[in-house]
């Protein structure tokens, strides 16, 4: 089996400040993980993803995030906040199930908000 | 543009009513897949693809049905039975289910409401 914690329901930020949401995963393989970030009212948009390569992540508009195996965790990270950024971001664990399948599981969701 | 569209963007449903969600992609993506996203509860797996003609249950498959008949499209239909449909529906697609780093593409949703 495997979960996806995200640590943090609501995050608030000022403009300009880093930003640091976090999740921590279990799995019984190698997983890959992913961020969403969601507007309201709209669908996820994939912001970057960690398939074994290298563990920094660099994704769209600044964030990246960091696959820490001895911490089962992938932190999402960007230096200065935008009021942009201000949005849901979901951690999504996808590991293997068993007879080549593949299981994806979300995480619950942090709400951004960034203050001007 | 290739991309995922989901209609409507509000559906409304009454009691008792049978209703149907769009999702078609032109992607030529082989897996597609169905969401239900309730407040503060993540992403819930309705009803996958993976080639035409084929779907599996996912996690919260009761109340539903899916159909697909070509491979752009995998529409959801909201049934009678289920009780609480009221949620936001996120249709998805991704070229295969194999792989651990197969990325899915959303759509921008569809908010069903119970009159």
């Amino acid at each position: 089996a495997q979960s996806v914690t995200q640590l943090d329901s609501h995050v608030s930020v000022s403009e300009g400040t880093p930003v640091l949401l976090r999740c921590n995963y279990s799995s019984s393989y190698s997983p890959s993980l992913f961020w969403y970030v969601q507007h309201p009212n709209k669908g996820l948009q994939l912001l970057l993803k960690y398939t074994s390569a290298a563990t920094l992540v660099k994704g769209i508009n600044g964030f990246e995030a960091e696959f820490k195996k001895s911490e089962t965790s992938f932190h999402l990270t960007k230096p200065s906040a935008h009021m942009s950024d201000a949005a849901e971001y979901f951690c999504v664990v996808r590991g293997y199930s068993g007879a080549g399948s593949y299981q994806l599981t979300f995480g619950k969701g942090t709400k951004l908000s960034v203050i001007p | 543009d290739g991309g995922i569209t989901q209609s409507p963007k509000y559906l409304f449903r009454k009691e008792g009513q049978n209703v149907t969600l769009s999702c078609e992609q032109n992607l030529n993506h082989d897996a597609m897949y169905w969401y239900r996203q309730d407040p503060g509860q993540g992403l819930r797996l309705i009803y996958y693809s993976q080639i035409v003609n084929d779907f599996q249950k996912g996690d919260i498959a009761e109340g539903y049905s899916v159909s697909r008949e070509k491979k752009e499209s995998f529409p959801l239909t909201v049934t009678s039975a289920q009780k609480n449909p009221t949620a936001f529906y996120l249709c998805a697609s991704s070229r295969g289910l194999a792989g651990p780093g197969e990325t899915q593409y959303f759509g921008p949703g569809t908010r069903l409401l119970v009159l």
